[in-house]
């Protein structure tokens, strides 16, 4: 069954404002990712956290991760229209193979 | 220099053909996937191959195949091909397996199928 469920599906904002999107799963993970697909193209690994961390950054984004609650947050901040694009959370379970089961997307817009 | 690539970019077939999508990465990875994006764009795996060695398989129809030559290439065949086929298919390969390796994926074929 499908793991991750994002929210929300769309998001619409303005240059140089900040974005945040969230991604909820059902069992326990061994780490979450995200990725970003631009329209037309493949995926691209944004970050990775593990199960027992609670926060990561990478230049302007900033991840969270509540085991708790099982979910995380991605925020973009200042973004650029450059940053318009689908987001993925990806949720690897507690095994071996490598297998990710991705949400279904953040579509975000920033206008210029 | 291309990491993951992928042959054909676009495929337009009929019902019932048969067709090949071919992905090569360069990066040295062992291990190599496939995934199919539907129109909700719902990403989904469906293959994943360490080493020429099958690790994943999920619940897909038989009609799919997938053949590693080596492990710098992953091949998906699909027999008998159907409209519910169409989608766009990714490749994707990591440096190994164990989920702790980011994946790198190749810019997709769209497949339509008539």
């Amino acid at each position: 069954s499908q793991q991750g469920e994002e929210d929300p599906q769309a998001l619409s904002i303005q240059e140089g404002e900040n974005a945040t999107m969230n991604c909820s799963y059902k069992t326990s993970i061994n780490n979450l990712q995200w990725y970003r697909q631009n329209s037309g193209r493949g995926l691209v690994h944004l970050i990775l956290i593990r199960s027992n961390e609670r926060e990561k950054h990478s230049g302007r984004l900033r991840v969270t991760l509540d085991t708790s609650k099982k979910s995380s947050s991605l925020l973009i901040t200042a973004s650029r229209a450059a940053d318009t694009a689908s987001y993925f959370c990806a949720t690897v379970h507690t095994s071996n193979t490598g297998k990710l089961i991705f949400g279904q997307g953040t579509t975000l817009q920033v206008k210029p | 220099d291309t990491a993951v690539s992928q042959t054909p970019k676009y495929l337009v077939t009929q019902m019932g053909n048969d067709k090949s999508i071919k992905c090569e990465q360069n990066l040295g990875h062992d291990t190599m996937y496939w995934y199919k994006q539907d129109s909700k764009k719902f990403l989904k795996i469906m293959f994943s191959y360490n080493n020429k060695e099958l690790i994943i398989n999920e619940t897909v129809p038989n009609r799919f195949s997938p053949k590693s030559p080596d492990k710098a290439h992953l091949n998906l065949h699909i027999n008998s091909l159907e409209l519910g086929d169409s989608a766009v298919y990714f490749c994707a390969s990591s440096q190994s397996t164990g989920g702790f390796f980011e994946q790198f994926f190749g810019p997709g074929t769209r497949l339509t199928v008539l």
